[in-house]
């Protein structure tokens, strides 16, 4: 089946740790994208990828980094600076071959810092 | 800039009610438009899009028109289930832009 995967589903971090979470799509798609959600809001834009080994900053980028080394996978690394890491982050992908750019979206992952 | 408001929630229904969700919009050019859902837990999925003026989308059973004199994008379905309780977001996103501006996500509750 295809579709994105994103891994681990619940994740806890201590303060000071960085944590990366994983995301793997197998739709064949150009571009990726990582989604902040917080309760009562809509998604906010971290950071997007059009094309492997590019990538850009979204609304939300400070205290994140991101790499695409490989078209299937944009893990997203949410590192001790930033200030209020605790959210539903969402993964997403589409392709650039039409004009609609329809994302498909992955299950998310919970990440709470205690 | 790019900008989609929702109406505010909670919204709670009783089965088969007729539900709606106002969506309206602030894009420069001729956004596509986007309602997703969100159940429990969840990630998003897409429930259905319109890509140019007065195009309508469907699916299961929902239904939303683009309404370019108006920038509206407004979500009914006929006759609510308590499946149909999540959150829906709306969301634009432009032809030469991969990004999507989503909406603030109302809630929905369908009671038995």
């Amino acid at each position: 089946d295809g579709g994105i995967t994103q891994s681990p589903k619940y994740l806890f971090r201590k303060e000071g740790q960085n944590v990366t979470l994983s995301c793997e799509q197998n739709l064949n798609h150009d571009a990726m994208y990582w989604y902040r959600q917080d309760p009562g809001q809509g998604l906010r834009l971290i950071y997007y990828s059009q094309i492997v080994n590019d990538f850009q900053k979204g609304d939300i980028a400070e205290g994140y980094s991101v790499s695409r080394e490989k078209k299937e996978s944009f893990p997203l690394t949410v590192t001790s600076a930033q200030k209020n890491p605790t959210a539903f982050y969402l993964c997403a992908s589409s392709s650039k071959t039409g004009t609609t750019d329809t994302q498909y979206f992955g299950p998310g992952t919970r990440l709470t810092v205690l | 800039g790019n900008s989609v408001t929702q109406m505010e929630g909670p919204v709670t229904l009783s089965e088969e009610a007729f539900l709606t969700i106002n969506c309206t919009y602030t894009a420069t050019g001729y956004p596509s438009l986007f309602w997703y859902v969100q159940y429990p837990g969840e990630g998003l999925q897409l429930l259905l899009k319109a890509t140019k003026a007065d195009d309508k989308g469907s699916n299961k059973g929902f239904e939303a028109t683009y309404r370019k004199e108006t920038t509206s994008f407004h979500l009914e379905k006929g006759s609510v289930q308590v499946s149909d309780s999540a959150v829906y977001f709306c969301a634009l996103s432009r032809s030469n832009d991969y990004k999507l501006s989503f909406g603030a996500g109302t809630t929905v509750t369908v009671r038995a």
